[in-house]
């Protein structure tokens, strides 16, 4: 099992660019999340997916758009990337029920110059 | 403000001694996640607490939930220079099997050889 899988690893964009990142997972979870890591603020969620063809506003939704492609699959897309989004972002997934911790992938470092 | 507080924010201690790192809410947990993340990578997932007074270990670190469920704490024994890295606690904050935990700001663990 690779568990948590993110694409890319690092990315620079320029304001006004736009990217996706990608998150797949092969635990047959149901829920899927994406959250920002900033220096001091821990963990933010931005958008998360509780199941296949459902999504959901977290804390920090301001500039992001989310797709959960299928139950593997949930994208994080930055329509116009801007300096306040360098952060590093992160993809969980969980089983649903209760008590199941979340499984993370390795992260995506974004910086926007 | 944070509706998990950790403290402290950063501790710098020497090998052998030993810490704690405390997780606060106002609100009931109902369930109380410890993970660990190292420099540049994913969380880690270390225990989970769901009932009042529960106690968790794993090799030199012990987990407690306190008996009103607003309250934990993660206690090394002894550290050693690979535990050092951040420690962050998330929690469930309501009863319903829902799928969104919140995270507290984390802890940055230094240990001194």
């Amino acid at each position: 099992n690779a568990g948590v899988t993110q694409t890319p690893k690092f990315q620079v964009l320029k304001t006004g660019q736009s990217m996706t990142l990608q998150c797949a997972q092969d635990m047959n979870h149901n829920s899927m999340y994406w959250y920002r890591q900033d220096p001091g603020m821990g963990l933010r969620l931005i958008y998360y997916s509780a199941s296949e063809g459902t999504t959901d506003k977290g804390e920090v939704p301001n500039g992001y758009n989310v797709s959960r492609l299928n139950k593997r699959e949930f994208s994080l897309r930055l329509e116009s990337a801007a300096p306040s989004q360098t952060s590093v972002y992160f993809c969980a997934s969980r089983r649903t029920g209760k008590f199941y911790e979340q499984y993370f992938g390795p992260g995506t470092r974004l910086t926007v110059t | 403000s944070q509706e998990l507080e950790q403290s402290p924010q950063s501790l710098i201690v020497q090998e052998g001694k030993n810490l704690t790192i405390n997780c606060t809410s106002s609100k009931t947990l109902y369930g109380l996640y410890w993970y660990k993340q190292k420099y540049g990578e994913g969380l880690i997932f270390l225990m989970m607490l769901q009932k009042g007074g529960e106690e968790k270990s794993h090799e030199k670190i012990t987990a407690k939930l306190d008996e009103k469920k607003q309250q934990s704490s993660l206690h090394i024994t002894a550290s050693q220079p690979s535990h050092a890295g951040i420690y962050l606690c998330g929690a469930d904050m309501t009863e319903t099997s829902g799928s969104r935990l919140t995270f507290g700001e984390g802890t940055q663990l230094t240990v001194n050889p």
